[in-house]
């Protein structure tokens, strides 16, 4: 249990395009989400907090106008990148918190390579 | 958010248990502590969580002592597919403002 999907897997587009990114929770639901960030050979750094039915939360640095979050559902959240640029070229990952049972874990998608020409 | 400190590397052989300890001094009471494996152009699989003592499933155990300022992951005879990247986390437990901020992790490698 507890799988958390990406769509799509890898994307690649011309600069000055739009992409979006799809994450689903498929066997439960989760009332958060979370977008990450990862350039090579680094950590994963928390790009913003995804609500159901709420607006997101950016962290400090991370343009709510250029990375446009929506968690319309329980089981999806999109993450829309406006007007891409070479420099947000990266892996971006979402993870769906499941607090369910005894546990509060958050699970994480299979991660979205997306390069911008 | 408790900080967290990890070895950068570490290096084993296939069959032997590897170790992994985490520092999180400023743990709050409500923080569990939750490690994460991530393989190379993935995203992290959910390994094992604690609050206190021992905890151990399939494929690790999590070890964290009375203070709880430390945490040690337990890999038990290790194979070649455990090389990877291991993060360890801290956050407050089902609190709705609970986000898990990524350290640098810990690199393992697996030699045959």
């Amino acid at each position: 249990g507890a799988v958390v999907s990406q769509h799509p897997s890898r994307v690649i587009c011309k600069s000055g395009t739009s992409v979006k990114i799809e994450c689903r929770s498929l066997d439960f639901q989760a009332t958060t989400m979370f977008w990450y960030r990862q350039f090579p050979k680094q950590s994963l750094m928390l790009m913003a907090t995804s609500n159901e039915g709420s607006k997101a939360t950016y962290e400090q640095g991370v343009e709510k106008d250029k990375f446009l979050i929506n968690h319309a559902s329980l089981t999806l959240s999109t993450l829309t990148v406006t007007s891409a640029h070479p420099e947000d070229s990266s892996f971006y990952i979402c993870s769906a918190r499941d607090l369910v049972g005894g546990t509060d874990t958050q699970y994480f998608g299979p991660g979205t390579r997306l390069t911008v020409l | 958010l408790a900080k967290t400190t990890q070895p950068i590397s570490m290096d084993s052989y296939e069959g032997q248990e590897v170790n992994i300890t985490c520092s999180h001094n400023n743990i709050a009471t409500n923080d569990y502590i939750t490690w994460y494996q991530q393989f190379p152009s993935q995203g992290p699989r959910f390994i094992i969580q604690g609050y206190k003592t021992k905890v151990t499933n399939e494929v690790a155990s999590l070890f964290i002592p009375a203070d709880r300022k430390s945490s040690t992951l337990s890999l038990p005879r290790v194979s070649l597919s455990d090389t990877a990247v291991y993060y360890c986390l801290v956050g407050q437990f089902k609190a709705a403002g609970n986000k898990l901020t990524f350290g640098g992790g810990t690199r393992v490698l697996v030699k045959p």
